[in-house]
């Protein structure tokens, strides 16, 4: 099963609109990391939240790590053409541990 | 100051080959990851190396092996290829651990035929 559920899947907006993806995991998060990919490229890092309660924000975008330290939330406010792509998040399960992802969340923007 | 970098950006290969990929990390960064991203299969933990050691590795056959080098650099081997090894491979690098921010390279896309 994976660890790092990531919903939805897939999202098609209307420019102008707000948009919330989804990360959750069965087990505390050390590190929470929040990346953008265009198709076939590398990724492009977003933010990191460490502490439960955290928020972040980087122009449109802001992401939150609930108390818990379990689910991540990023939200994209009134989305442009230029947000669309694949987001992914990853963490690490262990204090020692390495990065692993979901499986990503295809972001489409509609002119 | 320059971010991740991989060599070759894209190499073709035939099946039973070996491969070898290359991973510079940002200068002053200890730990490298490596991630194999299959078509429709998201990232797939590959090697962290820190320090010069292996410090995990993910559910990969033994043919997939890589090392660090004194300089944190980092190379990845892909021995006896098959046609399922087709991939884009990421490499990743930060001051170690989960606890620091993690940028990525742009990637070596590995085609096996």
């Amino acid at each position: 099963s994976q660890e790092l559920e990531q919903s939805p899947q897939s999202l098609i907006v209307q420019e102008g609109k707000n948009l919330t993806i989804n990360c959750t995991s069965s087990k505390t998060l050390y590190g929470l990391y929040w990346y953008k990919q265009k198709y076939g490229e590398g990724l492009i890092f977003l933010m990191m939240l460490q502490k439960g309660g955290e928020e972040k924000s980087h122009e449109k975008i802001t992401a939150k790590l609930d108390e818990k330290k379990q689910q991540s939330s990023l939200h994209i406010t009134a989305s442009q053409p230029s947000h669309a792509g694949i987001y992914l998040c990853g963490a690490a399960l262990s204090s020692q541990g390495n990065l692993i992802f979901g499986k990503g969340t295809k972001l489409s923007v509609k002119p | 100051e320059a971010g991740v970098t991989q060599s070759p950006t894209h190499l073709i290969k035939t099946r039973g080959q070996q491969a070898t990929l290359r991973c510079s990390p940002i200068s002053g960064h200890t730990s490298v990851y490596w991630y194999q991203q299959a078509l429709g299969l998201g990232l797939q933990f590959l090697l962290w190396y820190d320090e010069g050691e292996e410090r995990n590795r993910g559910n990969f056959p033994p043919r997939f092996s890589g090392r660090q080098f004194p300089n944190y650099s980092s190379e990845l081997n892909v021995n006896a290829l098959e046609l399922e090894d087709s991939a884009l491979y990421l490499c990743a690098s930060n001051w170690g651990g989960p606890r620091t921010e993690a940028f990525f390279g742009q990637g070596t896309r590995l085609t096996v035929v």
